[in-house]
């Protein structure tokens, strides 16, 4: 079957960094992909990889192995907007997300 | 309108009777979602359109039915609502080909009784 892990929560201080981890084993890949859900929001789009290595965007990064089925999202200078779920995705070959449960961030003061 | 509108907003339904879910979008995107949100659960696909004209069943289809009449509208339709149908539904489009990023509605909160 298809799965993607993440850390159901973790906390984190306000104005340090964070790694939120995901593990994936889907059948066929075709490009992983992190969004941001606050609560009672929809998710937004925050990043997408396909290659092997690290995408920096501002404060937000993330990072991709495809031989280990493993990807972060790496959060710095946290603020406390960022409290939020993060969801990792992961196309499959047949071109459909599957979806990780999501990490609950907490930020605290 | 900008990017995706869904409507209702929330609604609380009897079982047993038939509530469509109303999907829009502005973007001219080609591809449309229905996905449904459950605690401690991922995003799980109900049914999708690749373009105006074609649907496909997604991860959990049955008791759902969507149609496609035209690139903006995709109404997803619970023939005869079950509680075990209450869920966070999200209706997202995409312009299609690789890499392509999904683009999520602001959701309806459906509670079945």
């Amino acid at each position: 079957g298809q799965n993607i892990d993440q850390p159901t929560e973790m906390t984190a201080t306000e104005g340090a960094i964070v790694q939120i981890n995901c593990t994936y084993q889907t059948s066929g890949f075709n490009g992983l992909f992190w969004y941001q859900q606050h609560a009672g929001e929809a998710p937004t789009f925050l990043s997408y990889n396909v290659l092997d290595g690290l995408e920096e965007k501002g404060r937000f990064s993330s990072f991709l192995s495809r031989s280990k089925g493993y990807s972060y999202l790496l959060l710095k200078e946290l603020q406390m907007k960022d409290s939020a779920s993060y969801l990792c995705a992961v196309r499959d070959s047949n071109y459909q997300l599957i979806w990780g449960a999501g990490t609950k961030l907490i930020i605290k003061p | 309108i900008a990017g995706i509108t869904q409507a209702p907003t929330s609604q609380i339904l009897a079982a047993g009777r038939r509530m469509t879910l109303r999907c829009t979008q502005d973007m001219r995107h080609n591809a449309m979602y229905w996905y449904r949100q459950d605690l401690g659960l991922g995003l799980r696909l109900i049914h999708y359109s690749n373009t105006a004209g074609t649907t496909g069943k997604g991860e959990v289809p049955d008791g759902y039915s969507v149609s496609r009449a035209n690139t903006d509208d995709f109404p997803l339709t619970l023939a005869s609502a079950v509680p075990s149908q209450t869920s966070v539904y999200f209706c997202a489009s995409s312009a299609g080909g690789e890499g392509d990023t999904q683009y999520f509605g602001p959701g309806t909160r459906l509670t079945v009784l």
